[in-house]
């Protein structure tokens, strides 16, 4: 049990666009969800948190405006980086916590590279 | 502030044992995890220790000692699948989770 899924697992869009990825709990309610972004050789790095129906906390120095997030039920969370741009190439994974859980559930990531 | 300490890299020799350390400082305490991540691959769950002692699971063991602000990572009979990077994180007071900068374990045949 205590599947999270990541959809796109990798994708290339060009400098200006935006690109959404999905995360998913599969088997499980997820009340809280994390998104992350790891560059190479680096440890993970909180994006942001988000808790159903409400508005996302994001961590300092992280834009809100450029990384939105929207988790609008208990198994889906999105995040849509607007006008990318090459910098914005990384590893983003997302994980999920449900009720009274003290383990997030890592989704395999989403590898962005922004051209 | 809030601070999680663990070597950069570790080197082990296959069917050898390794123990990676963890020190913390964080504000609250609310549990320690160990995760385990591949290059290129989300981290997956190893341990969880949020009493004092010692966690055993197959091969791997996780320590705590909360007076410390310590806890380390056992790996037993060390296959080469076990080269990875392994993360140490405690969740503060508000159950934020607060990570380490990972250890890469080098496992040599």
């Amino acid at each position: 049990g205590a599947v999270v899924s990541q959809h796109p697992s990798r994708v290339i869009c060009k400098s200006g666009t935006s690109v959404k990825i999905e995360c998913r709990s599969l088997d499980f309610q997820a009340t809280t969800m994390f998104w992350y972004r790891q560059f190479p050789k680096q440890s993970l790095m909180l994006m942001a948190t988000s808790n159903e129906g409400s508005k996302a906390t994001y961590e300092q120095g992280v834009e809100k405006d450029k990384f939105l997030i929207n988790h609008a039920s208990l198994t889906l969370s999105t995040l849509t980086v607007t006008s990318a741009h090459p910098e914005d190439s990384s590893f983003y994974i997302c994980s999920a916590r449900g009720t009274g859980d003290h383990e997030q559930y890592f989704g395999p990531g989403t590898r962005l590279t922004v051209t | 502030g809030q601070n999680i300490d663990q070597p950069t890299e570790m080197t082990a020799t296959e069917g050898a044992i390794v123990q990676i350390n963890c020190t913390y400082q964080t504000s609250g305490f609310n549990g320690l995890f160990w995760y385990q991540q591949h290059a290129g691959e989300a981290p997956t769950f190893l341990s969880y220790n949020v009493l004092d002692g010692l966690e055993e699971k197959g091969r791997f063991s996780s320590f705590l000692s909360r007076s410390k602000g310590y806890s380390y990572l056992l790996l037993k009979e060390l296959q080469m699948k076990d080269s990875a990077s392994y993360l140490c994180a405690v969740t503060d007071s508000n159950y934020q989770l607060i990570w380490g900068a990972g250890t890469k374990l080098i496992i040599k045949p």
